[in-house]
């Protein structure tokens, strides 16, 4: 079956740290990915998404990359700033599947100043 | 600008209610979806509809029926409300792009 594993949370790092969320996927046939966040009351944003093997998705400095050799779209930004906390989702879904998203658990980050 | 909007952002209900979830966009896509969010599980999707009328089982249906009369609304039923469905509840809508609603904080007591 399709599924995606996330890294656990809570992350919690200094402004300006480099932020690294590690997300694996399985999957059927040939999966868009996507990350979604969810700041503190709200629901959840795309943040960004990629539709084919070794395409990049970028946004607001975040960037991830898809791997299909290590089935990977890890989620990184080189200097995080305290805005950015909030919770990651990475999530997959499937061609022909009406675009239902199977997500994973979730990644709180917290960025103190 | 896009919209996906919950009819409240937080609910408490008793043991046994019936519970009325409202979901209305704006965008006039023809796809929308019920999810539950809860800690360490992320999103699960509940039922999902891909037109007025239509309506699919997600991954977690026990419990929960859902309405989709007009192509701009999608309703999320608790027929009779227990404990364990205390849990943030997401509707989304999409063409290509899920846009999601702020979210629904229901308490069931």
């Amino acid at each position: 079956g399709n599924s995606v594993t996330q890294m656990e949370g809570p992350v919690t790092l200094s402004e300006e740290a480099f932020l690294t969320i590690n997300c694996t996927y399985t999957a059927t046939g040939y999966p868009s990915l996507f990350w979604y966040v969810q700041y503190p009351g709200e629901g959840l944003q795309l943040l960004l998404k990629a539709t084919k093997a070794d395409d990049k998705g970028s946004n607001k400095g975040f960037e991830a990359t898809y791997r299909k050799e290590t089935t990977s779209f890890h989620l990184e930004k080189g200097s995080v700033q305290v805005s950015d906390s909030a919770v990651y989702f990475c999530a997959l879904s499937v061609y022909n599947q009406g675009g239902k998203l199977i997500f994973g658990q979730g990644t709180e980050l917290s960025v103190k100043p | 600008d896009v919209k996906v909007t919950q009819s409240s952002r937080y609910l408490v209900k008793r043991t046994g209610e019936k519970v009325f979830l409202e979901c209305v966009q704006d965008m006039d896509h023809e796809n929308m979806f019920w999810y539950r969010q809860d800690p360490g599980l992320g999103l699960r999707l509940i039922y999902f509809s891909y037109d007025v009328k239509m309506k699919e089982k997600g991954d977690i249906p026990e419990g929960y029926s859902v309405s989709r009369e007009k192509k701009e609304r999608f309703s999320l039923i608790l027929e009779s409300a227990s404990t364990n469905q205390t849990s943030m509840y997401l509707c989304a809508s999409s063409y290509s792009e899920q846009f999601f609603g702020p979210g629904t904080r229901l308490t069931v007591l």
